[in-house]
C-alpha cells in the first residue's frame, strides 16, 4: 500500500530535550517537506526536500532542522525543543514535477512543556 | 515570494445549498492550484486542482475556477451534504527550479447542517 509514515504519532516532550521525527514514504518520491498545522495560521512549510542530499527552508525552519540522506526517509530534528513549537506536525511527499500532488502522512501532535 | 489569501476563514450552509471558498495570490508565475480537504483529526488529501492554461474544471459536485489575470480561483462544492464538512485548503504552486514549491492559505472550516 502506497502511504506516508510518521512516527511517533503523539510526544510529549520537555524544552531542551531533543527528539526526532521520523518521516518515510514507500513511493519513490523525489520531493518531501513538513509542515506545522496551528489553529488560524493554516499549514506553514518548515523546511523541504527535491532530492537526496538537497534540503531547502520553508517558510518557518527557525529551531528544526532535516536531513535526506536516502530518498524514502526525511526526518525532522528539535535540537532543543521550546513551548512555540507545540503544534500538528504533518510529512507530506510528491512524485517529481508534480508538487501539488501531496501525499501526506497522519500526523504527529507534538507538546512541548 | 508567493502569498495565498484565503476567504473565508468559516462558512456555514445547510445541506443541499452550494459553498463558495475564495482564494488569492500573488505571484503570477504561479501554474498549479490545487485544494485539499482535512477532515477533523485526520490529514489533508487532494480533492482536485487547476492549472494556470485551464478556466474551469469539474468533478462530480466540485469545481474549480481560475481567473489569471486577476490572480484568483475559487473551489464550488454544489448539493453539499453533511461529509462535505471539513477544513478546505487551496494552495498555489510556485515554479522554484526544476519542480517548484506549494504554498497554502490558511484554511476554511466549513460546516453543512442537516
Amino acid at each position: 500500500e502506497a502511504q506516508v509514515t510518521q512516527n511517533p504519532r503523539y510526544l510529549i516532550t520537555v524544552t531542551g530535550k531533543k527528539l526526532t521525527v521520523t518521516c518515510s514514504q514507500n513511493m519513490n518520491h523525489e520531493y518531501m517537506s513538513w509542515y506545522r498545522q496551528d489553529p488560524g495560521l493554516g499549514l506553514r512549510q518548515i523546511y523541504y526536500s527535491m532530492n537526496v542530499e538537497v534540503t531547502d527552508k520553508g517558510d518557518v525552519p527557525e529551531g528544526y532542522k532535516v536531513s535526506r540522506k536516502e530518498k524514502r526517509n526525511f526526518p525532522l530534528i528539535l535540537e532543543s525543543p521550546s513551548p512555540n513549537q507545540t503544534s500538528l506536525y504533518f510529512c507530506a511527499s510528491s512524485p517529481p514535477w508534480r508538487v501539488h500532488e501531496q501525499y501526506f502522512g497522519p500526523g504527529t501532535r507534538l507538546t512541548v512543556t | 515570494g508567493e502569498n495565498v489569501e484565503q476567504h473565508p476563514s468559516t462558512l456555514s450552509v445547510q445541506e443541499g445549498d452550494s459553498a463558495v471558498i475564495k482564494c488569492t495570490y500573488s505571484d503570477s508565475a504561479s501554474n498549479y492550484f490545487p485544494w485539499y480537504k482535512q477532515e477533523l483529526g485526520k490529514r489533508p488529501q487532494l480533492i482536485i486542482d487547476i492549472r494556470s492554461n485551464v478556466g474551469e474544471k469539474k468533478d462530480q459536485r466540485i469545481a474549480v475556477t481560475l481567473n489569471k489575470t486577476a490572480k484568483h480561483f475559487s473551489l464550488h462544492i454544489t448539493e453539499t451534504q453533511p461529509e462535505d464538512s471539513a477544513v478546505y485548503f487551496c494552495a498555489a504552486r510556485v515554479q522554484e527550479g526544476s519542480q517548484g514549491n506549494l504554498i497554502f492559505g490558511k484554511g476554511t472550516k466549513l460546516s453543512v447542517k442537516p
